[in-house]
């Protein structure tokens, strides 16, 4: 089982519209959680981190956290063109005081105009 | 400016020759990181660095090497023995393992 899933998308979503990106993950004593964003050739770049079970709102982005169900998502209100791009989902987990991030593969979000 | 850089950006090596690629970051970050991104994959984890003169191993460290002789610098050594190297690699800092993580432009990386 991966450590971290997201769906592969792509995700179409229309300009205006809220696009919801989902993920998933396995170590449940994970601890802190990010979204990045990920044009094509780009490196990643952070739009949300969350630590805390419930919604964090940043903007147009609103994260959402339910550690029980070990589930994290993404929502993207009133996307625009410059949106599409692939979000990279990533979680923290601890073992020993050893940090590492571990990252989905990716959604990819087209926005159409 | 503060940040991470990387450098080259764009980096060709003939079969059999090890190259080193560079990251450098000015935002006195302890923590530093190496990742390979393959296309249409997520990052791996290659090396990281959580105090300077030390590093461990990551999830894919074979055929790979690192130094981490300064705080700003952590410059990653992509050996011969690594069978498949063409990619897209990702340096990052972290004020702490735990915390969010910032990246460098990236080096592609293309072995002829």
């Amino acid at each position: 089982q991966k450590e971290v899933e997201q769906n592969s998308g792509p995700l179409s979503v229309p300009e205006g519209a809220i696009a919801s990106l989902n993920c998933t993950y396995s170590d449940r004593g994970s601890q802190s959680f990010f979204w990045y964003r990920q044009y094509s050739g780009k490196s990643p770049e952070l739009i949300m981190f969350i630590y805390s079970n419930g919604d964090k709102e940043d903007g147009r982005f609103t994260a959402q956290l339910n550690k029980a169900s070990q589930y994290v998502s993404l929502l993207i209100r009133d996307s625009q063109p410059s949106d599409s791009a692939t979000y990279l989902c990533a979680v923290t987990h601890s073992l020993n005081n050893d940090y590492k991030l571990s990252f989905g593969a990716g959604t990819t979000v087209t926005v159409r105009a | 400016d503060g940040g991470i850089t990387q450098s080259p950006k764009y980096l060709f090596r003939k079969e059999g020759q090890n190259v080193t690629l560079s990251c450098e970051q000015n935002l006195n970050h302890d923590a530093m990181y190496w990742y390979r991104q393959d296309p249409g994959q997520g990052l791996r984890l290659i090396y990281y660095s959580q105090i300077v003169n030390d590093f461990q191993k990551g999830d894919i460290a074979e055929g790979y090497s690192v130094s981490r002789e300064k705080k700003e610098s952590f410059p990653l050594t992509v050996t011969s023995a690594q069978k498949n190297p063409t990619a897209f690699y990702l340096c990052a800092s972290s004020i702490h393992p735990r915390q969010e993580q910032f990246f460098g432009p990236g080096t592609r990386l293309t072995v002829l």
